[in-house]
């Protein structure tokens, strides 16, 4: 069955300090993967995909994510975190007619 | 990338009345979806609307309960009908906007609607 695991609910960092949020995959094909992201009252914004090539993908905001075959991961990373990264963050896997979504990690940045 | 609305951003409504949803997105594009997120949770698929033919709902919605409508390449609404607080959530389009000959799978997010049910 295709599904998403984010096993970390709520994670809160210290601004400037590195951030990585986890996502596991199970999917039957070769997965499109993304991450968005979701701040309060807000829509989802897509952060990056991925689709092939290069495992590691860069997207706005200065995060990128690392996708990893063997572990079945889709990591996302940011070396400095910003107050203004505080909301939710759900990773997706998909085809083209659907995505399916993590339950979502907060983060929570302390100045 | 796509630009997209949604009408009412926010509606309280009555159990047993139905609320329309609109989405508008400003460029042409075949695949528009019809998500759910209830309170705390993530999003979950009600269904895919493709224009020029019916939706396709995934388990667990129905027709009667969540009719869609396509009319055209820009524009599609969700009714929730005969609601029920059990339907109190945050309701989003999504639009596919996936490029190249490849075609691969771009989705971009309305702002959402959320809809109290008293």
């Amino acid at each position: 069955a295709q599904s998403v695991t984010q096993p970390d609910i709520h994670i809160t960092v210290s601004e400037g300090a590195s951030l990585e949020l986890r996502c596991n995959y199970s999917y039957g094909a070769t997965p499109y993967l993304f991450w968005y992201v979701q701040s309060p009252g807000q829509g989802l914004q897509l952060l990056l995909k991925y689709f092939s090539g290069d495992t590691l993908v860069q997207g706005i905001k200065g995060f990128e994510a690392e996708f990893k075959r063997s572990q079945s991961s889709f990591n996302l990373r940011k070396p400095s975190v910003h107050w203004s990264d505080a909301a939710e963050y759900f990773c997706a896997v998909g085809g083209t007619d659907k995505l399916i979504f993590g339950t979502g990690t907060r983060l929570q940045v302390f100045p | 990338s796509a630009v997209i609305s949604q009408k009412p951003s926010r509606d309280i409504c009555q159990r047993g009345t139905s609320l329309t949803i609109q989405c508008q997105v400003d460029s042409q594009v075949t695949m528009m979806f019809w998500y759910r997120q209830q309170p705390g949770q993530s999003l979950t698929l009600i269904a895919t609307a493709n224009q020029g033919s019916e939706a396709t709902y995934e388990s667990g919605f129905v027709i009667d309960k969540f009719p869609i409508s396509r009319p055209n390449l820009t524009f599609s609404t969700l009714t929730v009908s005969n609601m029920s607080p059990e339907d109190s959530s945050i309701y989003l389009c999504s639009v596919d906007v996936g490029s190249g000959r490849a075609a691969t799978p771009e989705q971009y997010f309305g702002p959402g609607t959320r809809l109290t049910v008293t």
